[in-house]
């Protein structure tokens, strides 16, 4: 069956770490990836795509690695703020379908 | 620019009622996606609309219709609520249709159920 899986449901780690969140799909090709941020009470904030033939994406603090052999995508925040405490989201296209699936997410929570 | 709005923001409907929900898209974006999120299934895609006719859809019962305005404004309703509807309804635009867009989300309506 077609999965999109984070593997964590929270995450909790101290300010200025470096924060690591797993995105793993099973039996889908998507030619991309999205991750959003989602705050309590709120519609999610897109960050970042990676297509399929990009191995990493940098934006400010944020990297987005995909591995298609894998069929995973890791999100890290360096240098991580109490700001930084949210829900994040994984979203891949699936070519067949036409939209976009997003997974459960995960809730980090940066401590001081 | 604003930003997608949705009304109304909170909703509490009793079962067999039903509700329409509206979405007004980013000036200029023509892709309306509708989607339901609960705790416990996620963020899980209903419909999308562009240029007035729904382009896809997911895998939600009859109940669930939506519709979108020549102006790209676009409302979903739900007939014969069931407890079971309670969610978050998040609609989100986008510039053209398809996916190799980032989805631009409103605030959602909050549906409650009883």
């Amino acid at each position: 069956s077609q999965k999109i899986e984070q593997n964590s449901e929270a995450l909790n780690i101290q300010e200025g770490k470096t924060a690591t969140l797993t995105c793993n799909y099973t039996n889908y090709s998507p030619a991309y990836l999205q991750w959003y941020r989602q705050d309590p009470g709120r519609g999610p904030v897109f960050l970042l795509l990676i297509r399929e033939n990009e191995k990493e994406k940098r934006k400010e603090r944020l990297k987005v690695t995909f591995d298609t052999t894998l069929k995973q995508s890791l999100f890290h925040i360096t240098a991580s703020q109490p700001a930084d405490s949210a829900t994040y989201l994984c979203a891949l296209d699936e070519r067949s379908q036409g939209n976009l699936i997003f997974g459960k997410g995960t809730k980090l929570s940066v401590k001081p | 620019k604003a930003g997608v709005t949705q009304t109304p923001r909170y909703l509490i409907k009793t079962r067999g009622q039903q509700v329409t929900l509206s979405c007004s898209p980013i000036s200029g974006h023509r892709s309306v996606s509708w989607y339901q999120q609960t705790p416990g299934q996620g963020l899980q895609f209903l419909f999308e609309y562009f240029s007035e006719t729904q382009r896809n859809k997911g895998n939600f019962p009859g109940r669930f219709s939506g519709r979108q305005f020549s102006n790209s404004r676009s409302e979903m309703n739900v007939s014969t609520l069931e407890l079971g509807d309670s969610a978050l309804y998040l609609c989100a635009s986008s510039f053209i249709a398809g996916n190799t867009n980032e989805q631009f989300f409103g605030p959602g309506t909050r549906l409650t159920v009883l």
